[in-house]
């Protein structure tokens, strides 16, 4: 079965870091481009970061650019977040999300349960 | 960067209605605009990709349409199970951006 399982979500203080990882199965991890996905509570979706299969070309939402690091493994089929100076507004719950081409569109066609991170004194 | 705007932000409607929704952009991003379906509580799902295109699975009473700046998703008869938030995506170029989404109750 195609899935993605995240992991990783606490409560941190502001200022504070966490990593979140994303275990992918049932499919060629390494032929797929990756992203992370954000939903604060009662919010919309806001995407945040991109990584390409090779892992070479990556990008950053402007508002984590400098603070969110996006890597993968694909020998161990996983994606990471590595976050760093941790602020309220990051608050949400993060998913990873597959990316596929589809008759030359691009879409997210899987997408994990979602990971809470919680940013709080 | 390429804002997207969705309307309308909520809507109510009965059983076996037509229901559309719609996304702008801000420039134009030809096919390049996936909708989603976000269930409560539950991870969202790919609705329609390409603008237009039914993902595999997707009832057929879904459907997408539109190229450049102007998109619509429409729910040609409107089931119970349809309760849920939409989202349009921009996937034309980076940073990939979401619409407000559109909240759809009966």
């Amino acid at each position: 079965e195609v899935q993605l399982v995240e992991s990783g979500g606490n409560l941190v203080q502001p200022g504070g870091s966490l990593r979140l990882s994303c275990a992918a199965t049932g499919f060629t991890f390494s032929s797929y481009h990756m992203h992370w996905v954000r939903q604060a509570p009662g919010t919309g979706l806001e995407w945040v970061s991109y990584i390409s299969g090779s892992g070479r070309t990556i990008y950053y939402a402007d508002s984590v650019k400098g603070r969110l690091t996006i890597s993968r493994d694909n020998a161990k089929k996983s994606l990471s977040l590595q976050m760093n100076s941790l602020r309220d507004e990051d608050t949400a719950v993060y998913y990873c999300a597959r990316e596929i081409l589809l008759q030359d569109s691009n879409a997210f066609d899987i997408w994990g349960q979602g990971t809470m991170v919680t940013v709080s004194s | 960067d390429i804002q997207v705007t969705q309307s309308p932000s909520s809507l109510s409607a009965s059983v076996g209605d037509r229901v559309t929704i719609s996304c702008r952009a801000s420039q134009g991003i030809s096919n390049g605009l996936s909708w989603y379906q976000q269930r409560p509580g539950q991870v969202p799902t790919l609705l329609i990709y390409g603008a237009s295109i039914l993902q595999s699975g997707v009832p057929s009473r879904f459907s997408g349409s539109g190229s450049g700046t102007a998109f619509t998703l429409t729910i040609k008869s409107l089931q119970p199970d349809d309760v849920a938030t939409y989202y349009c995506l921009q996937d034309y170029t980076t940073p990939w951006t979401f619409g407000q989404g559109t909240k759809v109750e009966i």
